[in-house]
């Protein structure tokens, strides 16, 4: 992996299912990795930020997980509401030493919810 | 309340005329970031700063400027637009966890 991909690119689920997407990174260099979600029209709000291997946070009906050896995190939704509805990103920073502020996004995945 | 403001939120130029997005953050974060948002491209950083007087290219400068003479301003500077820089806006701050953007500046250049 050169760049951080996610997947799928679009999502169409019924309100009440429960879904997941993919991060995937380089692991070379890791320091961070963020979620954020995106609404039409909105700035992206920040979701989670994890760093060590295992990681593991919740908000909600939303939690995330972290392995940082393969180069993989999965978002989860529980119960998805038409309210989810929404772009989910993901970003890496790299660990550059002092420069671990740049952040390199994938593409998004793209969440549905009908009711 | 914690906020990142950015003006203007809507622009409309022509290329060649010398244009400022301005950013503004007041949680006293040392890192901001600006990016731009394009179809299928996803966010792509253009400039960031990790604080007072440093700052540092992202993936896409080509065609911008920053400064970052005091730690809430940081404003992004086109010397002379042309229209392959039409595009979404946001400004970013961070401190030690969440970043946050600004609500975001559409530019066209015509």
């Amino acid at each position: 992996i050169l760049n951080v991909e996610q997947s799928p690119q679009s999502l169409h689920v019924q309100e009440g299912d429960s879904t997941n997407f993919t991060c995937s990174f380089p692991s070379s260099n890791f320091y961070a990795l963020h979620w954020y979600r995106w609404e039409t029209a909105k700035s992206p709000e920040a979701l989670f930020v994890m760093t060590l291997n295992g990681d593991e946070k919740k908000k909600g009906r939303i939690s995330a997980t972290l392995n940082t050896k393969e180069g993989y995190s999965y978002l989860y939704i529980k119960g998805s509401q038409p309210e989810d509805s929404a772009t989910y990103l993901c970003a890496r920073t790299k660990n550059y030493g002092g420069a671990t502020n740049k952040l390199i996004f994938g593409t998004g995945t793209l969440l549905a919810v009908q009711p | 309340e914690a906020q990142v403001t950015q003006n203007p939120r809507y622009l409309i130029t022509v290329t060649g005329k010398k244009l400022t997005v301005t950013c503004s953050q007041n949680m006293n974060h040392e890192y901001m970031s600006w990016y731009r948002q394009d179809p299928g491209l996803g966010l792509r950083q253009i400039y960031y700063s990790m604080n007072v007087e440093v700052t540092d290219k992202g993936d896409v400068p080509e065609g911008y400027k920053v400064s970052r003479k005091e730690k809430r301003n940081f404003p992004l500077i086109l010397e002379s637009p042309s229209p392959n820089q039409t595009s979404l806006y946001f400004c970013a701050s961070r401190g030690m966890g969440e970043q946050y953007f600004g609500p975001g500046t559409r530019l066209t250049v015509t």
